[in-house]
């Protein structure tokens, strides 16, 4: 059971170029997620999903996209990189059977980014 | 504001030094709090929920408990395979709140 694929693990962009992050899972959850991790701070979520066809912005998704087409797919898109977006990217998912935070998370591995 | 703050920012053990980590919270309607092991390169990896204050999680060397305010991460015995960050997340109602981690060091 691969739980939570993410790829590439590492990438530099130039300024103002583009990249799609890519996340799939094959636990079949509802529930994605896109989170930043920077030195000394927690976890912020960017995006998530609470299935197919919906999105929905978390803390900090200026600067983002993401589509979910699938239940197992969830890609975020950098569109205009800027310096600000270096960071380590994690995809997580989980399965909620309500509306509310009672479910832990299964992450990826995360996606190293830096911007220059 | 629902919040999280975990403490120390760093600690550094020997092997078989018993110690605690802390993590405070603040949040409205709590629906669970969450444990994570992050080793470097990687995701955090699941450890414990709990529930309701009074509730304790074992597994191995680690042991989670819960009051209203905060909850303990004890670790008995450590061993170098233990050192990693460890994370503390609040479920409440409408949001997942993320600690900014505690880095264990476990010496041999």
């Amino acid at each position: 059971n691969a739980g939570v694929t993410q790829t590439p693990k590492f990438r530099i962009l130039k300024i103002g170029q583009s990249m799609t992050l890519q996340c799939t899972q094959d636990m079949n959850h509802n529930y994605m997620y896109w989170y930043r991790q920077d030195p000394g701070m927690g976890l912020k979520l960017i995006y998530y999903s609470v299935g197919a066809g919906i999105t929905d912005k978390g803390e900090v998704p200026n600067g983002y996209n993401v589509s979910r087409s699938t239940t197992e797919d969830f890609p975020l898109r950098l569109e205009l990189a800027a310096p600000s977006q270096t960071s380590v990217y994690f995809c997580a998912s989980s399965y909620q059977g309500q509306r509310s935070y009672n479910s832990p998370l299964h992450f990826g591995n995360g996606t190293r980014l830096t911007v220059t | 504001e629902d919040q999280v703050t975990q403490s120390p920012e760093a600690l550094r053990l020997q092997e078989g030094e018993s110690s605690s980590l802390n993590c405070s919270y603040t949040v409205s309607g709590l629906r669970g709090l969450f444990w994570y092991r992050q080793d470097p390169g990687k995701g955090p990896e699941f450890l414990f929920t709990l529930y309701s204050a009074g509730e304790e999680k074992e597994k191995e060397r680690l042991k989670a408990t819960l009051t209203k305010k905060e909850s303990f991460l004890h670790i008995t015995a450590p061993k170098p395979e233990d050192s990693a960050t460890y994370l503390c997340a609040v479920g409440g109602a409408q949001k997942l709140v993320f600690g900014q981690g505690t880095r264990l060091t476990i010496n041999p």
